[in-house]
């Protein structure tokens, strides 16, 4: 099974408004982290936000947060007031155990591509 | 703010060729990673290195693949004998400990000819 679902390949948001990107997970692990990172088309990886999965509150860092829902197992993104700059793609991403671990890897969904509409 | 750094940002290698991409982490990171992105596809792990040694690789990761933490600084990536399904974008990851995400480079853009 994947560990991270990304069922929205494209994404379209008129400018200012928000817009939610889903983000399912499947993990057997009681602690993990999810993770939402930007790849802008220059190519990098942007980290947006974090959400650990004891934290009970939703993570915000400014127009991001995550909805985080344990019992359904979704992380999604919302970034509200959409800019243009925010066109890009998103992923998800989850890391398994605690972050004290060696390794870690991450798995990342197959990621959301977002066009902000003057 | 702190950065990971690449280079290059971009490496154009004939079939068959060794490459080494380059990334100096975070100074005070202790926990190194390289992933790849296919064109147009998803983010895939290959390696994770910690206290001098690979802690994790996946199956990506076979002997075709090393890599190094020649100096203290540098952490580099070696493909041996490159094939065309080697072209990718590299990145190198690294993180200090902890729970939080890691700060990745911009990438290589490796591109086999």
């Amino acid at each position: 099974a994947q560990k991270i679902t990304q069922t929205q390949p494209g994404m379209f948001v008129q400018e200012k408004e928000a817009v939610t990107l889903d983000c399912t997970y499947d993990t057997s692990d009681q602690s993990y982290g999810l993770f939402w990172y930007k790849q802008p088309s220059s190519g990098e990886m942007i980290f947006l936000i974090y959400q650990g999965s004891y934290d009970e509150q939703n993570a915000t860092e400014g127009r991001y947060s995550l909805n985080f829902q344990k019992a359904r197992k979704s992380a999604n993104l919302v970034i509200s007031a959409s800019q243009l700059g925010d066109s890009a793609m998103y992923f998800c991403a989850m890391r398994e155990g605690t972050g004290g671990s060696t390794g870690n890897q991450f798995y990342f969904g197959t990621g959301t591509s977002l066009t902000v509409i003057p | 703010e702190p950065e990971v750094t690449q280079t290059p940002s971009h490496q154009v290698t004939q079939m068959g060729q060794e490459v080494i991409l380059r990334c100096v982490p975070i100074s005070n990171h202790l926990y190194f990673y390289w992933y790849r992105q296919i064109l147009g596809q998803k983010v895939e792990f290959l390696v994770s290195f910690y206290n001098n040694e690979i802690s994790e690789k996946s199956e990506i990761f076979d002997d075709q693949f090393s890599v190094e933490r020649p100096d203290g600084s540098n952490f580099t990536l070696k493909i041996r004998s490159t094939k065309l399904e080697d072209s990718a974008m590299y990145f190198c990851a690294s993180k200090f400990a902890g729970i939080d995400g890691y700060t990745f480079g911009s990438g290589t853009r490796l591109t086999v000819v």
